[in-house]
C-alpha cells in the first residue's frame, strides 16, 4: 500500500512565527512531490513543488525534501492569520495504473494574532 | 479566464438516482482527473483520462462512471450503485500525464443524499 502520512494537527503557531508542516511518504521511487492548501469548504490550491534534494524557496514558503529519508516538509515564514488552512502533501506515484498523485489526509494549521 | 469549471456547485441525489457532475477546462491540458474527499480524510482517484476517448479506474471507480468525447471536458456520473456519494467532488487538470506535472483543481461540486 502506498500512503502519504501527515500529521492531522491542529498546528497552533502565533502571528510572525515559522510554521513547519512534514509529510513522509512510503514509495521510494517517488520523484515529484507537491503542497497543497485548501481553505475550510474551498478545493485545493498548488503551493509548490519539488523534485530533488535539498529546498526550495518561493517567498515566504520553503519546501525541503529528503528522499533518504523519505521526508517533505514544508516551512512557512513570518505565518499570518490567513495562512490558517489545511495544508496537504502529495506525491507522485507509479500506480497499477500509471502514475498517480497520492494525498495525505492534510495537517490543520492556526496561526494565532 | 483560464481555469477549471465545476457545476453545479451542489447536487441533491435521491436513492436509486444517477447523476452527473459537469468539469470542463480551457487550459489546453490533456490530462484530467476526479477525486472524492470525504471529511477529514485526503483526496481518492476515483478515475483519470490522458487523452480524448481514453480513461483509466482509480483506487474507487465502483459507482462511478465517466466519458471523455472533448478535451475541454470529463463528466462524472455517480450511479446508484455507489451507496455512499456524499462528498466532496474535485475535478483537476494537468498539462500532461508524466511523474512531473502539476495538477490544477476545480472549485469542487458538494453531493449531498436525500
Amino acid at each position: 500500500q502506498k500512503e502519504v502520512e501527515q500529521n492531522s494537527g491542529p498546528l497552533s503557531v502565533p502571528e510572525g512565527a515559522i510554521a513547519s508542516l512534514n509529510c513522509t511518504y512510503s514509495d521510494r521511487g517517488s520523484q515529484s512531490f507537491f503542497w497543497y492548501r485548501q481553505y475550510s469548504g474551498k478545493s485545493p490550491e498548488l503551493i509548490m513543488f519539488i523534485y530533488s534534494n535539498g529546498d526550495k524557496e518561493d517567498g515566504r514558503f520553503t519546501a525541503q525534501l529528503n528522499k533518504a529519508s523519505q521526508y517533505v516538509s514544508l516551512l512557512i515564514r513570518d505565518s499570518q492569520p490567513s495562512d490558517s488552512a489545511t495544508y496537504l502533501c502529495a506525491v507522485n506515484m507509479i500506480g497499477n495504473s500509471g502514475y498517480a498523485l497520492n494525498f495525505g489526509k492534510g495537517t490543520s494549521l492556526l496561526v494565532t494574532p | 479566464d483560464g481555469g477549471i469549471t465545476q457545476s453545479p456547485k451542489y447536487l441533491f441525489r435521491k436513492e436509486g438516482q444517477n447523476v452527473t457532475l459537469s468539469c470542463e477546462q480551457n487550459l489546453n491540458h490533456d490530462a484530467m482527473y476526479w477525486y472524492r474527499q470525504d471529511p477529514g480524510q485526503g483526496l481518492r482517484l476515483i478515475y483519470y483520462s490522458q487523452i480524448v476517448n481514453d480513461f483509466q479506474k482509480g483506487d474507487i471507480a465502483e459507482g462511478y462512471s465517466v466519458s471523455r468525447e472533448k478535451k475541454e471536458s470529463f463528466p462524472l456520473t455517480v450511479t446508484s450503485a455507489q451507496k455512499n456519494p456524499t462528498a466532496f467532488y474535485l475535478c483537476a487538470s494537468s498539462k500532461g500525464a508524466t511523474i512531473q506535472e502539476t495538477q490544477y483543481f476545480g472549485p469542487g461540486t458538494r453531493l449531498l443524499v436525500l
